[in-house]
C-alpha cells in the first residue's frame, strides 16, 4: 500500500513532442503528489507537485493530470526539448507516511 | 543560500571497512532524509531524523546502518562492514517543516565496494 508504481521505465520522444509518464498510487491517505527530476551525476530537484484537490496544474510546458478516483497520475511535458532528457520520478506523501515514497523512475531521452 | 551540502561525492571502500557519510541540510531545515539509489533504480526510503532524534528508520537495514544527527554539525549515515552490495548512491535531502512538502536534495555521495 506504500508502493507508487510508475511507468514506462524509459521513453523515447522526437523534439516537439509530448512526453507522458503515468504513476498509480494505493494509499488513499496520501495527499502530496510531487515530481522530481534528476540529471546524471545531480540530485533530484522538484519540477512540479500537485494535491488531490485539483485535477490538473500547469507550469510552462510541464502539467501534472490528476484522477482521485483512479488514484493515479501523469506528468506531461509538452513542446519537449533534447535539455528534458533526464530520470524523472513521481512520488507520494500524507497521512501517516512521514515521508516521500518514490516511483522507480522513467528515463526520457529527446532526440533532436 | 547554500543547498544541501554532502560529503563526500565520491567513496571507495574494501569489504569491512567503514563508511561514514556526511550530510549537512539547507539553513534553517531542522529535518532531514536519507535514501539510497541503486543503479537503475528508484529512491529509496532510508531513514527519517530530526535534530538529536530519529524519528522514522523504518528503511534501514537492520544490521550494519546507522544514522545520527547531532545538535551541532552534519548528520551522518555510517555503515560498518561494508559489502558490495552496499554499493549506490546515497542521497540526503532536508525540509524546513515535517510531513513534506518539498524536499531538497543534495548531489549524493556515491559508494563503491571493492
Amino acid at each position: 500500500q506504500q508502493q507508487v508504481k510508475q511507468s514506462p521505465q524509459s521513453l523515447i520522444v522526437q523534439k516537439g513532442g509530448i512526453s507522458i509518464i503515468n504513476c498509480a498510487y494505493e494509499n488513499t491517505a496520501f495527499d502530496y503528489f510531487p515530481w522530481y527530476q534528476q540529471f546524471p551525476g545531480k540530485g533530484p530537484a522538484l519540477l512540479i507537485a500537485i494535491r488531490p484537490d485539483v485535477s490538473e496544474k500547469k507550469e510552462g510546458r510541464f502539467t501534472i493530470s490528476f484522477n482521485k478516483s483512479a488514484k493515479q497520475f501523469s506528468l506531461h511535458i509538452m513542446d519537449s526539448q533534447p535539455g528534458d532528457s533526464a530520470t524523472y520520478f513521481c512520488a507520494a506523501s500524507g497521512g501517516a507516511t512521514n515521508k516521500l515514497i518514490f516511483g522507480t523512475g522513467t528515463l526520457l531521452a529527446v532526440q533532436p | 543560500n547554500a543547498g544541501v551540502m554532502q560529503n563526500p561525492r565520491h567513496l571507495v571502500r574494501r569489504r569491512g571497512q567503514e563508511a561514514r557519510l556526511r550530510c549537512s541540510p539547507m539553513k534553517g531545515h531542522s529535518h532531514v532524509y536519507w535514501y539510497r539509489q541503486l543503479p537503475e533504480e528508484g529512491l529509496k526510503f532510508m531513514v527519517y531524523l530530526q535534530k538529536e532524534n530519529i524519528i522514522d528508520e523504518s528503511g534501514m537495514p537492520k544490521e550494519r546502518f546507522s544514522a545520527e544527527f547531532p545538535k551541532e554539525g552534519p548528520s551522518i549515515l555510517r555503515i560498518q562492514q561494508v559489502v558490495r552490495g552496499d554499493s549506490a548512491a546515497y542521497f540526503c535531502a532536508s525540509s524546513p517543516v515535517a510531513n513534506p512538502g518539498e524536499l531538497f536534495f543534495g548531489e549524493g555521495s556515491r559508494l563503491t565496494v571493492l
